[in-house]
């Protein structure tokens, strides 16, 4: 069965630093997600992407945060200048559709990269 | 704005009993909702989800989930847990955007499995 991947598994940067998390989405897919998780708190939507571009993003995804598909495969985030509370799980999503009644509409999640922010 | 309460925070039960999840959502339209389950340094795994229809869905690992419009809740059952199931629930309501469905996550409740 197709899955999402994400490189690397655990990302330790010093505070400052810039940071790319790559993601390979499920190649049928068409809709791009990222969402974070910071330790013991909740699973939160991130940005969504779509045609080359950001469909929408939340207001976590200030200026130091930017996504690109550089070729047909990767997905990538980048973080210009880590900052400490940015330091949690990242998950990349993809889906075949952005939604409605059809079972191809579901985000399939990667396993997440733990970025640790010194 | 859209959310969704999960109001167990843990929840411990024996193999073979049953178990209910509960998920509460507030949006003002009729919503996708979902649930994922989360392992130990896992990604999310979708369990089961509800667009439209038939308001009681089956999912995978025997899990259920019934949508009660009324009640704005779509709680995840099963009949007899497994050591397997414990793990972190999460509930999860899909709001259609211009490009995307994004998903609003509820806070999880952790199971544990007694043997």
């Amino acid at each position: 069965e197709p899955e999402v991947t994400q490189t690397p598994s655990h990302q330790v940067t010093q505070m400052g630093q810039e940071v790319i998390l790559r993601c390979v989405p499920i190649s049928n897919h068409l809709y791009f997600y990222w969402y974070r998780q910071i330790l013991g708190q909740k699973v939160e939507f991130l940005v969504s992407f779509y045609n080359n571009e950001i469909s929408e993003k939340s207001e976590i995804f200030d200026d130091q945060f930017s996504v690109e598909r550089p070729d047909g495969s990767n997905f990538t985030l980048k973080i210009r200048s880590t900052k400490l509370e940015d330091s949690a799980m990242y998950f990349c999503a993809s889906s075949v559709r952005r939604g409605g009644a059809s079972t191809t509409d579901t985000q399939y999640f990667g396993p997440g990269t733990r970025l640790t922010v010194l | 704005a859209q959310s969704v309460t999960q109001p167990d925070i843990h929840i411990t039960v024996s193999e073979g009993a049953s178990l209910e999840l509960r998920c509460n959502y507030s949006y003002g339209a009729t919503p996708y909702l979902f649930w994922y389950v989360q392992s130990p340094g896992q990604g999310l795994q979708l369990l089961l989800k509800y667009f439209s229809g038939d308001t009681l869905v089956q999912g995978i690992k025997g899990f259920e989930a019934e949508f009660k419009r009324s009640q704005s809740s779509f709680n995840l059952r099963k009949p007899s847990v497994h050591w397997s199931d414990a793990a972190e629930y999460f509930c999860a309501v899909g709001i259609l955007t211009g490009g995307g469905n994004k998903l609003t996550f509820g806070t999880g409740t952790q199971l544990k499995v007694e043997l």
